[in-house]
């Protein structure tokens, strides 16, 4: 089936080590983004790209990069600059340009900084 | 700024009630709206969306209303069960955007 995949579902993480969250989709999208969820609250873009080897910055970019070697994968890295990391992240996809604007989402990973 | 915010963040309801859910936004420019239903754990699905050129959509069990004069959305949930259950978020988009800005959330909790 087509859907967007994110791994690990749950990652524990001591503090000042960078973790790698992975995304991938088949739906053959052309864009791709990733969301901080925190308790209570609504979503906050972190990074979206519309295009391979094309990426911008989103509203709480501060402390995490990403790259888009290829339209499959969106994988986002958590460094160590980030000072309050733990959270649930959303990656998602989306036609772009062009499209309806309706986001298709994975279905989360958790991290915790222990 | 402009942003699209939720005036309930909790909303009860008993089984087989109706349910509603609001949502206003403050960008003028939208013209494509969405409702996401997400349950606990897991990320969020597309419930509905509605375009600024109509006031009404209907789908299974759901209709979405848009007031364009006191920018002004809403989600209503007919015969509500307990599978409803999860936070529903809006979303919008204007300009062609794909960039979709989303509200807080209203979380509804449904009781047998």
């Amino acid at each position: 089936d087509g859907g967007i995949t994110q791994s690990p579902k749950y990652l524990f993480r001591k503090e000042g080590q960078n973790v790698t969250l992975s995304c991938e989709q088949n739906l053959n999208h052309d864009a791709m983004y990733w969301y901080r969820q925190d308790p209570g609250q609504g979503l906050r873009l972190i990074y979206y790209s519309q295009i391979v080897n094309d990426f911008q910055k989103g509203d709480i970019a501060e402390g995490y990069s990403v790259s888009r070697e290829k339209k499959e994968s969106f994988p986002l890295t958590v460094t160590s600059a980030q000072k309050n990391p733990t959270a649930f992240y959303l990656c998602a996809s989306s036609k772009g340009t062009g499209g309806t604007g309706e986001l298709f989402f994975g279905e989360g990973s958790r991290l915790t900084v222990l | 700024g402009e942003s699209v915010g939720l005036h309930l963040p909790t909303l009860s309801v008993q089984e087989g009630d109706n349910s509603i859910i609001n949502c206003a936004y403050s960008n003028s420019a939208s013209d494509y709206f969405i409702w996401y239903k997400q349950e606990s754990g897991k990320g969020p699905q597309f419930i509905i969306d509605i375009r600024s050129n109509m006031d009404k959509r209907q789908g299974q069990r759901v209709t979405v209303l848009l007031n364009k004069t006191v920018k002004h959305l809403s989600l209503q949930i007919a015969a509500t069960q307990p599978g409803d259950s999860a936070v529903y978020f809006c979303a919008e988009n204007s300009g062609g955007s794909y960039i979709p800005t989303f509200g807080r959330g209203t979380s509804l909790i449904v009781h047998p």
